[in-house]
Protein backbone atom coordinates (compact mmCIF):
# COMPACT_ATOMS: atom_id res chain seq x y z
CA UNK A 1 0.00 0.00 0.00
CA UNK A 2 1.29 3.47 -0.31
CA UNK A 3 2.23 5.78 1.99
CA UNK A 4 0.61 8.59 2.97
CA UNK A 5 1.35 12.12 5.00
CA UNK A 6 -0.89 14.62 6.17
CA UNK A 7 -0.82 17.58 8.51
CA UNK A 8 -2.00 16.09 12.03
CA UNK A 9 -4.37 19.13 12.19
CA UNK A 10 -4.98 22.37 10.42
CA UNK A 11 -7.32 25.51 11.10
CA UNK A 12 -9.12 27.69 9.01
CA UNK A 13 -11.86 30.72 8.85
CA UNK A 14 -15.47 30.31 7.87
CA UNK A 15 -16.41 31.31 4.42
CA UNK A 16 -12.79 31.01 3.40
CA UNK A 17 -11.20 28.44 0.95
CA UNK A 18 -9.30 25.57 2.73
CA UNK A 19 -6.57 23.56 1.16
CA UNK A 20 -6.00 19.89 2.54
CA UNK A 21 -2.27 18.45 1.12
CA UNK A 22 -1.76 14.92 0.95
CA UNK A 23 1.70 13.22 0.04
CA UNK A 24 1.92 9.90 -1.63
CA UNK A 25 5.41 9.93 -2.99
CA UNK A 26 4.68 6.42 -3.50
CA UNK A 27 1.77 5.42 -5.01
CA UNK A 28 1.54 3.39 -8.19
CA UNK A 29 -0.03 4.15 -11.50
CA UNK A 30 -2.96 2.03 -10.54
CA UNK A 31 -4.16 3.90 -7.62
CA UNK A 32 -6.45 6.11 -7.41
CA UNK A 33 -6.37 9.24 -4.89
CA UNK A 34 -9.57 8.80 -2.80
CA UNK A 35 -10.47 11.02 -0.14
CA UNK A 36 -13.22 10.73 3.30
CA UNK A 37 -14.01 13.10 5.91
CA UNK A 38 -15.49 11.92 9.23
CA UNK A 39 -17.40 14.06 11.29
CA UNK A 40 -17.04 14.48 15.30
CA UNK A 41 -18.82 11.08 16.07
CA UNK A 42 -20.18 9.64 13.15
CA UNK A 43 -18.94 7.05 10.38
CA UNK A 44 -16.38 8.45 7.28
CA UNK A 45 -18.45 9.88 4.21
CA UNK A 46 -16.70 9.33 1.13
CA UNK A 47 -15.50 13.12 -0.58
CA UNK A 48 -14.34 12.44 -3.79
CA UNK A 49 -11.52 10.72 -5.99
CA UNK A 50 -9.12 10.61 -9.23
CA UNK A 51 -6.60 9.38 -11.07
CA UNK A 52 -4.30 12.03 -12.83
CA UNK A 53 -6.58 14.60 -13.82
CA UNK A 54 -8.50 17.64 -11.10
CA UNK A 55 -11.71 16.58 -10.42
CA UNK A 56 -14.69 18.80 -8.89
CA UNK A 57 -18.04 17.79 -7.31
CA UNK A 58 -20.56 19.34 -5.18
CA UNK A 59 -18.84 19.06 -2.23
CA UNK A 60 -14.99 19.44 -2.99
CA UNK A 61 -12.33 19.76 -5.44
CA UNK A 62 -9.39 17.56 -5.82
CA UNK A 63 -5.89 19.04 -7.70
CA UNK A 64 -3.63 16.24 -8.26
CA UNK A 65 0.12 17.19 -8.81
CA UNK A 66 1.26 15.95 -12.51
CA UNK A 67 3.74 13.28 -11.29
CA UNK A 68 1.27 11.94 -8.99
CA UNK A 69 2.97 11.94 -5.70
CA UNK A 70 1.19 14.82 -3.95
CA UNK A 71 -2.54 15.43 -3.86
CA UNK A 72 -4.78 18.68 -2.51
CA UNK A 73 -8.42 18.75 -1.73
CA UNK A 74 -9.89 22.06 -1.77
CA UNK A 75 -13.15 23.10 -0.04
CA UNK A 76 -14.13 26.15 -1.51
CA UNK A 77 -15.76 28.20 0.85
CA UNK A 78 -16.01 26.56 4.49
CA UNK A 79 -18.67 26.23 6.99
CA UNK A 80 -18.66 24.57 10.28
CA UNK A 81 -19.83 21.39 9.05
CA UNK A 82 -16.63 20.88 7.57
CA UNK A 83 -14.97 20.63 10.75
CA UNK A 84 -14.07 16.71 10.74
CA UNK A 85 -10.70 14.86 10.18
CA UNK A 86 -10.11 14.22 6.13
CA UNK A 87 -8.19 10.97 5.46
CA UNK A 88 -6.69 10.70 1.68
CA UNK A 89 -6.27 7.24 0.51
CA UNK A 90 -4.70 5.37 -2.37
CA UNK A 91 -6.43 2.92 -3.74
CA UNK A 92 -7.01 0.24 -6.81
CA UNK A 93 -10.09 -1.75 -5.81
CA UNK A 94 -9.07 -4.32 -3.66
CA UNK A 95 -11.68 -3.86 -1.32
CA UNK A 96 -9.14 -2.63 1.88
CA UNK A 97 -9.43 1.11 2.05
CA UNK A 98 -6.47 1.93 4.90
CA UNK A 99 -7.45 4.83 6.84
CA UNK A 100 -4.05 6.54 8.05
CA UNK A 101 -4.87 9.44 11.04
CA UNK A 102 -5.79 12.04 8.21
CA UNK A 103 -5.83 15.68 8.95
CA UNK A 104 -8.09 16.79 11.81
CA UNK A 105 -9.73 20.21 10.16
CA UNK A 106 -11.02 23.01 12.79
CA UNK A 107 -12.86 25.60 11.59
CA UNK A 108 -13.13 28.97 13.17
CA UNK A 109 -15.87 31.28 12.76
CA UNK B 1 -34.14 4.42 2.72
CA UNK B 2 -31.96 4.14 6.22
CA UNK B 3 -28.36 3.30 4.67
CA UNK B 4 -26.35 1.17 6.97
CA UNK B 5 -27.77 0.44 10.12
CA UNK B 6 -25.95 -1.10 13.33
CA UNK B 7 -27.14 -2.54 16.21
CA UNK B 8 -26.23 -1.84 19.67
CA UNK B 9 -25.20 1.36 19.83
CA UNK B 10 -23.59 1.11 22.71
CA UNK B 11 -22.17 -1.83 24.91
CA UNK B 12 -20.16 -2.66 27.93
CA UNK B 13 -18.83 -6.40 27.87
CA UNK B 14 -16.68 -8.30 30.76
CA UNK B 15 -13.44 -9.94 29.64
CA UNK B 16 -14.59 -13.44 28.35
CA UNK B 17 -17.99 -12.34 27.28
CA UNK B 18 -18.89 -13.11 23.81
CA UNK B 19 -21.46 -10.71 21.64
CA UNK B 20 -22.53 -10.10 18.07
CA UNK B 21 -22.41 -6.74 16.37
CA UNK B 22 -25.32 -6.91 13.91
CA UNK B 23 -24.99 -4.51 10.79
CA UNK B 24 -27.59 -4.29 7.88
CA UNK B 25 -27.78 -2.00 4.68
CA UNK B 26 -30.70 -1.54 2.12
CA UNK B 27 -28.90 -0.46 -1.12
CA UNK B 28 -28.33 -3.54 -2.30
CA UNK B 29 -24.72 -3.43 -2.42
CA UNK B 30 -22.20 -6.30 -2.72
CA UNK B 31 -19.41 -5.26 -0.60
CA UNK B 32 -19.60 -5.58 3.11
CA UNK B 33 -16.85 -4.15 5.46
CA UNK B 34 -16.19 -4.32 9.33
CA UNK B 35 -13.92 -1.73 10.43
CA UNK B 36 -12.61 -0.86 14.00
CA UNK B 37 -11.14 2.74 15.33
CA UNK B 38 -9.51 3.28 18.48
CA UNK B 39 -9.05 6.53 20.23
CA UNK B 40 -6.85 8.72 18.41
CA UNK B 41 -6.36 6.41 15.43
CA UNK B 42 -7.54 5.73 11.87
CA UNK B 43 -9.72 2.65 10.78
CA UNK B 44 -8.55 -0.58 10.33
CA UNK B 45 -10.08 -2.92 8.55
CA UNK B 46 -11.14 -6.23 10.28
CA UNK B 47 -12.83 -8.71 8.05
CA UNK B 48 -14.73 -7.79 4.41
CA UNK B 49 -17.24 -9.95 2.37
CA UNK B 50 -17.06 -9.11 -1.10
CA UNK B 51 -20.23 -11.11 -1.98
CA UNK B 52 -22.93 -13.05 -0.08
CA UNK B 53 -21.20 -16.50 1.00
CA UNK B 54 -17.55 -14.88 1.00
CA UNK B 55 -15.32 -13.49 3.47
CA UNK B 56 -12.11 -12.28 3.84
CA UNK B 57 -9.53 -11.43 6.66
CA UNK B 58 -8.57 -7.57 6.63
CA UNK B 59 -5.92 -6.15 8.79
CA UNK B 60 -6.94 -6.86 12.15
CA UNK B 61 -8.97 -10.28 11.79
CA UNK B 62 -8.01 -12.31 15.32
CA UNK B 63 -10.62 -12.25 18.03
CA UNK B 64 -13.34 -11.85 15.66
CA UNK B 65 -15.32 -14.11 13.34
CA UNK B 66 -17.94 -13.00 10.81
CA UNK B 67 -20.88 -13.92 9.29
CA UNK B 68 -22.69 -12.94 5.57
CA UNK B 69 -26.09 -14.11 6.31
CA UNK B 70 -27.41 -12.79 3.11
CA UNK B 71 -26.81 -10.29 1.08
CA UNK B 72 -28.06 -7.16 3.14
CA UNK B 73 -26.72 -8.41 7.07
CA UNK B 74 -23.08 -8.52 8.08
CA UNK B 75 -22.07 -9.87 11.82
CA UNK B 76 -19.30 -9.36 13.97
CA UNK B 77 -18.96 -11.62 16.91
CA UNK B 78 -16.55 -11.76 19.75
CA UNK B 79 -16.30 -15.08 20.88
CA UNK B 80 -14.06 -13.99 23.97
CA UNK B 81 -14.03 -10.18 24.70
CA UNK B 82 -10.54 -8.85 25.53
CA UNK B 83 -9.74 -5.36 27.15
CA UNK B 84 -7.48 -4.76 23.90
CA UNK B 85 -11.18 -4.55 21.79
CA UNK B 86 -12.47 -1.78 23.53
CA UNK B 87 -13.08 0.46 20.64
CA UNK B 88 -15.99 1.80 18.05
CA UNK B 89 -17.12 -0.56 15.23
CA UNK B 90 -18.24 0.32 11.82
CA UNK B 91 -19.74 -1.11 9.29
CA UNK B 92 -19.72 -0.50 5.70
CA UNK B 93 -20.90 -1.54 2.31
CA UNK B 94 -20.59 -0.46 -0.95
CA UNK B 95 -21.39 -1.42 -4.80
CA UNK B 96 -17.66 -1.67 -5.61
CA UNK B 97 -17.31 -2.41 -9.88
CA UNK B 98 -14.16 -1.16 -10.22
CA UNK B 99 -14.07 -1.75 -13.92
CA UNK B 100 -17.16 -0.04 -14.47
CA UNK B 101 -16.85 3.19 -11.86
CA UNK B 102 -13.90 4.73 -12.73
CA UNK B 103 -12.21 3.65 -9.93
CA UNK B 104 -14.62 4.75 -7.66
CA UNK B 105 -15.08 2.80 -4.43
CA UNK B 106 -17.60 4.76 -2.10
CA UNK B 107 -18.32 2.98 0.88
CA UNK B 108 -21.22 3.61 2.85
CA UNK B 109 -21.13 3.78 6.59
CA UNK B 110 -23.24 2.92 9.36
CA UNK B 111 -23.10 5.17 12.76
CA UNK B 112 -20.63 2.52 14.65
CA UNK B 113 -20.95 0.94 17.83
CA UNK B 114 -19.19 1.91 20.99
CA UNK B 115 -17.80 -0.91 22.86
CA UNK B 116 -15.71 -1.28 26.44
CA UNK B 117 -14.69 -4.29 27.57
CA UNK B 118 -13.86 -4.40 31.19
Amino acid sequence: DAKTTQPNSMESNEEEPVHLPCNHSTISGTDYIHWYRQLPSQGPEYVIHGLTSNVNNRMASLAIAEDRKSSTLILHRATLRDAAVYYCIPYFGNEKLTFGTGTRLTIIP
Amino acid sequence: NAGVTQTPKFQVLKTGQSMTLQCAQDMNHNSMYWYRQDPGMGLRLIYYSASEGTTDKGEVPNGYNVSRLNKREFSLRLESAAPSQTSVYFCASSDLEWGLAGGRDEQYFGPGTRLTVT
